[in-house]
């Protein structure tokens, strides 16, 4: 079983859509959660980071993470075509890159 | 604009050859990365350095070496290339002790394809 676990879709939804991607995790000691976004031919880039559990919004984009469930959770409200792209998640026990542990990655299709 | 440049955006090669992928920052970050990216396996780190001359292996280094003589510039070699080497290979660098989140700078990656 992977550390980590994420349904790689792909996941096609119509503008204006609210999506919701997730990730599944098996260590508990996890505390630190990030989302990655990556547009097709270029590198991921940082969207979202969240410390322990509970809710962070940054315009459209919420991250949600429940540690008692081992599940985290993106949502994007009001989807644009702009947001097609892969969302990988990642995770940590301590802090410090070196030691990510990152999902398949779900690709996103926007419809206009 | 903060950058990772890596040196190939498209890499073809033969079975046995020595392979170099080069990644450069401008960004004085102290630690550099490199991780393959495959179908359904997402990224995996091979190696990474937190220092010039310093390294440390990641989660599947084998077949793969790296060398850092310079801050800026952190090399990945395959001594001899094989089949199962054929990958999206990515660059990366952060910055040491860069607050809570140690946010990843990515480049746009080298698509290496050995025949």
């Amino acid at each position: 079983q992977k550390e980590v676990e994420q349904d790689p879709g792909p996941l096609s939804v119509p503008e204006g859509a609210i999506v919701s991607l997730n990730c599944t995790y098996s260590n508990s000691a996890f505390q630190y959660f990030m989302w990655y976004r990556q547009y097709s031919r270029k590198g991921p880039e940082l969207l979202m980071y969240t410390y322990s559990s509970g809710n962070k919004e940054d315009g459209r984009f919420t991250a949600q993470v429940d540690k008692s469930s081992k599940y985290i959770s993106l949502f994007i409200r009001d989807s644009q075509p702009s947001d097609s792209a892969t969302y990988l998640c990642a995770m940590t026990s301590i802090q410090g890159a070196q030691k990510l542990v990152f999902g398949q990655g779900t690709r996103l299709t926007i419809n206009p | 604009d903060v950058k990772v440049t890596q040196s190939s955006r498209y890499l073809v090669k033969r079975t046995g050859e020595k392979v170099f992928l080069e990644c450069v920052q401008d960004m004085d970050h102290e630690n550099m990365f490199w991780y393959r990216q495959d179908p359904g396996l997402g990224l995996r780190l091979i190696y990474f350095s937190y220092d010039v001359k310093m390294k440390e292996k990641g989660d599947i280094p084998e077949g793969y070496s790296v060398s850092r003589e310079k801050k800026e510039r952190f090399s990945l070699i395959l001594e001899s290339a094989s089949t199962n080497q054929t990958s999206m290979y990515l660059c990366a660098s952060s910055s040491r002790g860069g607050g809570a989140e140690e946010k990843l700078f990515f480049g746009s990656g080298t698509q290496l394809s050995v025949l």
